[in-house]
């Protein structure tokens, strides 16, 4: 079993849908990244949380650290959404990002 | 404010010869991580950094790849004779902090490595 499943592993949303991505893992017992990788390839960190919920613009992120499960919304997708999100939660117990392990992603097409 | 600043952005190499790349980590950050991402495969960590000093290298291959970051400079990650299973994007971050909550970490906008 992987230590990060991540669904769905394909998403394809018609524009202005609200998308939910989950996340679980076994590894860890803090803090958790989320990261979007663009069709160019660059990572920009979206969240880093650790507990309960954080917002940035139409992404929301939760976080439910006993059950090992967070979960990504984007409200109102766009296109401009299409990326890969990638869930990573840290191995280690302190959250060092040394230790992060990633899920292999998943792959989000918003249409017109 | 600059980014973290990767290059080469592309770099092709033959079998055999040496790759390096560089990675100047965001103005004020001493932590620096390499992590790579093969063909079809997720991220996987390589090695973690603080200025002159290795912290943990655990997931680096046990030969014919090195990472520095000298008091002065980048980071190199260097991969000597290098073969086709090398060819993958290589990512470096940065952060302020080591550890800990509440401690983001910036991502480069990768090296990809083709050996021919």
């Amino acid at each position: 079993k992987n230590e990060v499943e991540q669904s769905p592993q394909n998403l394809t949303a018609q524009e202005g849908e609200f998308i939910t991505i989950n996340c679980s893992y076994s590894v860890g017992i803090s803090a958790l990244h989320w990261l979007q990788q663009h069709p160019g390839g660059g990572i920009v960190s979206l969240f880093m949380l650790s507990s309960g919920k954080k917002k940035h613009g139409r992404l929301i992120a939760t976080i439910n650290i006993q059950e090992k499960h967070s979960s990504l919304h984007i409200t109102a997708s766009h296109p401009r959404d299409s990326a890969v999100y990638i869930c990573a939660p840290p191995k280690g117990p302190t959250g060092t990002a040394s230790k992060l392990t990633f899920g292999t992603g998943t792959r989000l097409q918003v249409t017109l | 404010n600059a980014g973290v600043m990767q290059n080469p952005r592309h770099l092709v190499r033959r079998r055999g010869q040496e790759a390096r790349l560089r990675c100047s980590p965001m103005k004020g950050h001493s932590h620096v991580y390499w992590y790579r991402q093969l063909p079809e495969e997720g991220l996987k960590f390589m090695v973690y950094l603080q200025k002159e000093n290795i912290i943990d290298e655990s997931g680096m291959p046990k030969e014919r790849f090195s990472a520095e970051f000298p008091k002065e400079g980048p980071s190199i990650l260097r991969i000597q004779q290098v073969v086709r299973g090398d060819s993958a994007a290589y990512f470096c971050a940065s952060s302020l902090l080591g550890g800990s909550f509440g401690n983001t970490i910036y991502f480069g906008e990768g090296s990809w490595l083709t050996v021919v």
